[in-house]
């Protein structure tokens, strides 16, 4: 079975840092870009980065750049997601992703970030 | 950077009835080298994580009734449920994911029964 489980969020405070992880299993995860997406509170879905099945390509979505970096380690088919300077506006679950065809197949169930002094 | 707009914000639409949902981009989806649609649809109930429902803007996805359709091409795109049944209570998103990233999804549209 295909699965996608998140983990590593919590409650942090402005400026901190977090690193969110992505256990993936039942595919070959060196064969798939895959994605993080996020959902603040009662609000819809924002794309915010994907990254290439060897690494080679990443991509951000403004808010983000600078502040956040995707990667990934195919010897243990896990992604990552390291958030650092967090803000208030990055409160949100967010959602691990496995792509295909460029569409986001298969959803983990996400992990919550709570920015919050 | 490419915007997603769907219409309407929500609808109510009775058992059985058809549900329509339109999505709008500010530039065309259509691809040159696979003459494809790069768009698609996800479904979300609450407290889950979406569902890809339809891909390539008409691809239905494995294990998705066929009462869901989508169709348009270019700028314009239509998800719709011909026949409302009682679990697609849901918002509904389109994402395009044409060229590089960003990939923005639409607002949403939320269905519920009338």
């Amino acid at each position: 079975e295909v699965q996608l489980v998140e983990s590593g969020g919590g409650l942090v405070q402005p400026g901190g840092s977090l690193r969110l992880s992505c256990a993936a299993s039942g595919f070959t995860f060196s064969g798939y870009w895959m994605s993080w997406v996020r959902q603040a509170p009662g609000k819809g879905l924002q794309w915010v980065a994907n990254i290439k099945m060897d690494g080679s390509e990443i991509y951000y979505v403004d808010s983000v750049k600078g502040r956040f970096t995707i990667s990934r380690d195919n010897a243990k088919n896990l992604m990552y997601l390291q958030m650092n300077s967090l803000r208030a506006e990055d409160t949100a679950v967010y959602y691990c992703t496995k792509e295909r065809s460029r569409a986001l197949h298969i959803w983990g169930q996400g992990t919550t970030v709570i920015v919050s002094s | 950077d490419i915007v997603m707009t769907q219409s309407p914000d929500s609808l109510a639409v009775s058992l059985g009835e058809r549900a329509t949902i339109n999505c709008k981009s500010s530039q065309s989806l259509l691809s040159s080298s696979n003459n494809k649609n790069n768009l698609a649809w996800y479904k979300q109930t609450p407290g889950q994580p979406p569902k890809l429902l339809i891909y390539w803007a008409s691809t239905r996805e494995s294990g998705v009734p066929d009462r869901f359709s989508g169709s348009g091409s270019g700028t314009d795109f239509t998800l719709t449920i011909s026949s409302l049944q009682a679990e697609d209570v849901a918002v509904y998103y389109c994402q395009h994911y044409y060229g590089n990233p960003p990939w923005p999804f639409g607002q949403g549209t939320k269905v519920e029964i009338k």
